[in-house]
């Protein structure tokens, strides 16, 4: 059981906003910068988000992410077919002295 | 343009070491700016950080996993390994080795780029 939550799954339909969250505490999100990820199937993942709202150069502008007191959100515009992947953030933990990993979250494009 | 490989047995038996190398190319490990990071992830679940490392040896490990890990660093080499002692089925993952940011604070940032993986298996 992670301390950084995130919703299972969702799920959008092509040109859609899908917004997926993450949730943590003062020690995580709360005083330290999130991170994202993309995890297409079968592959290694990769940098999506850094900063909290900085996209690493090739990302598309589709991808945006933000964050406010001790939760973060990832919002995805213009939903793509190729955007069906696992996403997972990861802040640092003050408490736990290390970085933690959301569970993921799986999207699905309907 | 940075790549990291892993490498290593792919199957490890329950109580003995699992030991992995990942070889850095298209750039030097000894850069001060960054640290040297293993991520693992078992089948079908999700991401776990395990350590990292920068050129000189200083070391941030998973406190989960502490007592058990040990990351390395051989920069003549321009590698850096991962050993994870008395190992069970639950260490079976697609371990990950990356460039791992850190910031003045002492914490680390973001993970880019990520090698490949490479499944290890613990069974007898």
């Amino acid at each position: 059981q992670s301390v950084v939550t995130q919703p299972p799954s969702a799920s959008g339909t092509p040109g859609q906003r899908v917004t997926i969250s993450c949730s943590g505490s003062s020690s995580n999100i709360g005083s330290n910068t999130v991170n994202w990820y993309q995890q297409l199937p079968g592959t290694a993942p990769k940098l999506l988000i850094y900063h909290n709202d900085q996209r690493p150069s090739g990302i598309p502008d589709r991808f945006s992410g933000s964050k406010s007191g001790t939760s973060a959100s990832l919002v995805i515009s213009g939903l793509q077919s190729e955007d069906e992947a696992d996403y997972y953030c990861a802040p640092w933990d003050d408490s736990l002295n290390g970085r933690v990993f959301g569970g993921g979250t799986k999207l699905t494009v309907v | 343009q940075l790549q990291l490989q892993e490498s290593g047995p792919g199957l490890v038996k329950p109580s003995e070491t699992l030991s992995l190398t990942c070889t850095v190319s298209g750039g030097s490990i000894s850069s001060s700016t960054y640290y040297w990071g293993w991520i693992r992830q078992p089948p079908g679940k999700g991401l776990e950080w395990i350590g990292s490392i920068n050129y000189a040896g200083r070391t941030k490990y998973n406190p989960a996993l502490n007592s058990r890990v040990t990351v390395s660093v051989d920069t003549s080499k321009n590698q850096f390994s991962l050993t994870v002692n008395s190992v069970t089925a639950a260490d079976t993952a697609v371990y990950y080795c990356a460039r791992d940011a850190p910031l003045m604070d002492g914490s680390l940032n973001w993970i880019d780029p990520w090698g490949q993986g490479t499944l290890v298996s613990v069974s007898s």
